[in-house]
């Protein structure tokens, strides 16, 4: 099984700064990571797929980069709706696995 | 619109079973696979497996076989989860999500509560 973690858990975080989350897969995936958000008793919604594919009307502020072993999510400039828990998911291989999320929060 | 509507709340005694269902409308439901994933209070998401909608073959992850049985009916555009012999451990949000890869549509949870 492919183990996914996450860094950081936690992170508290002011409006208008950058937000950086990494995930690192026990073995290499190619480009099969996918970011989602998830807010409080709300069901998670895709933001990234193929660890750099935006989707579709995801604001522009969220990006993706990374391939192997090593991805990034990026969030330009936070705002307050950005308050969530992200995950990373890859599908490289069964069972597909997630990441154990991190909360991001507004200070 | 494109969407996934699933059933709602059950509370449900240890050693009951329990059947969520997910309607799917707005796209062609056998065009798409169907995943399956927990998540448990507070905690984070767990893939619990996908059935291929256009064989109807299912596939469970470890931890996921015996009491888990994902099914069809595709002429209500339909897919099941069923537990059977519940414990208090399987009290969780169960979330269908269409999709291979990316799982790009999610349903809204189906919070399954397995209390005495």
């Amino acid at each position: 099984e492919i183990v996914l973690t996450q860094s950081p858990d936690f992170q508290s975080v002011t409006p208008k700064e950058k937000v950086t989350i990494t995930c690192r897969a026990s073995q290499s995936i190619g480009s099969s990571l996918h970011w989602y958000q998830q807010k409080p008793d709300q069901s998670p919604k895709l933001l990234i797929k193929y660890a750099s594919q935006s989707f579709s009307g995801v604001p522009s502020r969220f990006s993706g980069s990374g391939s192997g072993t090593d991805f990034t999510l990026t969030i330009n400039s936070l705002e307050a709706e950005d308050a969530a828990t992200y995950y990373c998911h890859q599908s490289s291989s069964l069972p597909q696995t997630f990441g154990q999320g991190t909360k991001v929060e507004i200070k | 619109q494109v969407q996934l509507v699933q059933s709602g709340s059950e509370l449900k005694k240890p050693g009951a079973s329990v059947k969520v269902s997910c309607k799917a409308s707005g796209y062609t439901f056998t065009s798409y696979a169907m995943n399956w994933v927990r998540q448990a209070p507070g905690q984070g998401l767990e893939w619990m497996g996908w059935i291929n909608t256009n064989t109807g073959n299912p596939t469970y992850a470890q931890g996921f076989t015996g009491r888990f049985v994902f099914s069809l009916d595709t002429s209500v555009s339909t897919a099941y989860l069923q537990i059977s012999s519940l414990k208090a451990e399987d009290t969780a949000v169960y979330y269908c999500a269409r999709g291979v890869d990316a799982f790009d549509i999610w349903g809204q949870g189906t919070m399954v509560t397995v209390s005495s």
